[in-house]
């Protein structure tokens, strides 16, 4: 059974940090594209960024970009998210989920989600 | 970036009802369209991709078709299990786009 777990979330100042994790387990996590998505409380989902199954390609959406970056540890069966400059508009529930990148391309299963809140 | 516009916001049948959502893109996406699931306090759930596939476990009264950029959602016989947020996932280029999603509720 997949299992994506994320942690990471909590309460950070605006214009600062915080790396959010995602451990896998129940499949080869080295064999699948990882996208993360955020939704802002009482909002609507927005897809953030996905990653290649090997970190090579990694795409991004314009209001996170030069903010954010994604990355993996296949080792670890993990991937990361990277937040910098964070602002009050980020604040948002942060989904992992994996990817089937193919001749469609979907998420299949997704994480429980972690909280991150920017606010002074 | 190519705009997804998904209609309506909100909409409110009988059980038992048919249901149409649609999904209508800025430009040709083949068939590079899914649909999700967010039951209230929920992670979203696949319900089809490939714009018309079912994703295994789906009840069969939900069907989705289209291609290019005009699309669909139809619940065949409305369920009160079915009450949730539904969205459009468009995914043939980046960035990719979410719909602004339709509350479906129970009339």
């Amino acid at each position: 059974e997949v299992h994506l777990v994320e942690s990471g979330g909590g309460l950070v100042q605006p214009g600062g940090s915080l790396k959010l994790s995602c451990a896998a387990s129940g499949f080869t996590f080295s064999s699948y594209w990882m996208t993360w998505v955020r939704q802002a409380p009482g909002k609507g989902l927005e897809w953030l960024a996905n990653i290649k199954h090997d970190g090579s390609a990694k795409f991004y959406v314009d209001s996170v970009k030069g903010r954010f970056t994604i990355s993996r540890d296949n080792a670890k069966n993990s991937v990361y998210l990277q937040m910098n400059s964070l602002r009050a508009e980020d604040t948002a529930v942060y989904y992992c989920a994996r990817l089937k990148y193919g001749s469609s391309r979907h998420t299949d299963d997704w994480g429980q989600g972690t909280l991150v809140t920017v606010s002074s | 970036d190519i705009q997804m516009t998904q209609s309506p916001s909100s909409l409110s049948a009988s059980v038992g009802d048919r249901v149409t959502i649609t999904c209508r893109a800025s430009q040709d996406i083949s068939d590079f369209l899914a649909w999700y699931q967010q039951r209230p306090g929920k992670v979203p759930q696949l319900l089809i991709y490939a714009a018309s596939t079912l994703q295994s476990g789906v009840p069969s009264r939900f069907s989705g078709s289209g291609s290019g950029t005009d699309f669909t959602l139809t619940i065949s016989g409305l369920q009160p299990e079915d009450v949730a947020t539904y969205y459009c996932l468009r995914s043939n280029s980046a960035p990719w786009t979410f719909g602004q999603g339709t509350k479906v509720e129970i009339k």
